[in-house]
C-alpha cells in the first residue's frame, strides 16, 4: 500500500538557521513526488515536482531532493515568512489516475 | 486569474442537516478534485472529475456524500444528512492536463465545516 511519512511533525528554527524536512515514501512505482506549502486558513500551494532519484529543484531558500525512498526539503537561512506547514505527496505510476497520497506535514516556525 | 473559489468559507450546522459546498475551478482547467483535511488523517481525496465526468469516487466515505459537476465552471459537494464526524476542512482543487498526469493542483482556501 502506498504510504507517505513526514518528519519531524513540528520544527522551530531561529532566523538564518538552516535545516531539512524529510518525506519517506512507499510506492510501487513513482510517477511524481510533490511538495506543497500550506499557510493557516489557506489551501496548499504548489512548490515542486520531482520525478526520479537524483533530481533536485530549487526556489529561493528552498531546495528539494529525491532518492528512491525519500525526499528532503532543505531550507537555507530561513526567514519568518517561511513559517508554514510543508506537505509532501506521491503519485503512483500504476494506472491512469490522478490520485495523490499525502503525508501529514511538517509545521515549521521561524523565529525572528 | 482569481484562482479556485470556494463557498462558504465557514459552515456551522446541526447534525442531520443537509450541507452543500461549492467550488468554481480555474478557467481552462479540466480536472477538479474534492479533498477533506483533518489533523488525524491529513488530506484525503474524496472524488475527482475530468471534463465534468466523475472518474474516481472511491474516497467518498458513504452514501451520505455526493458530488456533481454540471458544467466546467461549477461543482458541488453535498452531505445529507450531516454528522459530527464530518467536521473538517473541505478543499476543492483544479488542474490542467497540459503537463500530464502529474500537473500541479491549485487549491481553493477551503470550507471549514462544523457539525454540532
Amino acid at each position: 500500500e502506498d504510504q507517505v511519512t513526514q518528519s519531524p511533525e513540528a520544527l522551530r528554527l531561529q532566523e538564518g538557521e538552516s535545516s531539512s524536512l524529510n518525506c519517506s515514501y512507499t510506492v510501487s512505482g513513482l510517477r511524481g513526488l510533490f511538495w506543497y506549502r500550506q499557510d493557516p486558513g489557506k489551501g496548499p500551494e504548489f512548490l515542486f515536482t520531482l520525478y526520479s532519484a537524483g533530481e533536485e529543484k530549487e526556489k529561493e531558500r528552498l531546495k528539494a531532493t529525491l532518492t528512491k525512498k525519500e525526499s528532503f526539503l532543505h531550507i537555507t537561512a530561513p526567514k519568518p515568512e517561511d513559517s508554514a506547514t510543508y506537505l509532501c505527496a506521491v503519485q503512483d505510476l500504476a494506472g491512469n489516475n490522478r490520485k495523490l497520497i499525502w503525508g501529514l506535514g511538517t509545521s515549521l516556525g521561524v523565529n525572528p | 486569474d482569481a484562482g479556485v473559489i470556494q463557498s462558504p468559507r465557514h459552515e456551522v450546522t446541526e447534525m442531520g442537516q443537509e450541507v452543500t459546498l461549492r467550488c468554481k475551478p480555474i478557467s481552462g482547467h479540466d480536472y477538479l478534485f474534492w479533498y477533506r483535511q483533518t489533523m488525524m488523517r491529513g488530506l484525503e481525496l474524496l472524488i475527482y472529475f475530468n471534463n465534468n465526468v466523475p472518474i474516481d469516487d472511491s474516497g467518498m466515505p458513504e452514501d451520505r456524500f455526493s458530488a456533481k459537476m454540471p458544467n466546467a465552471s461549477f461543482s458541488t459537494l453535498k452531505i445529507q444528512p450531516s454528522e459530527p464526524r464530518d467536521s473538517a476542512v473541505y478543499f476543492c482543487a483544479s488542474s490542467a492536463t497540459g503537463t500530464g498526469l502529474n500537473s500541479p493542483l491549485h487549491f481553493g482556501n477551503g470550507t471549514r465545516l462544523t457539525v454540532t
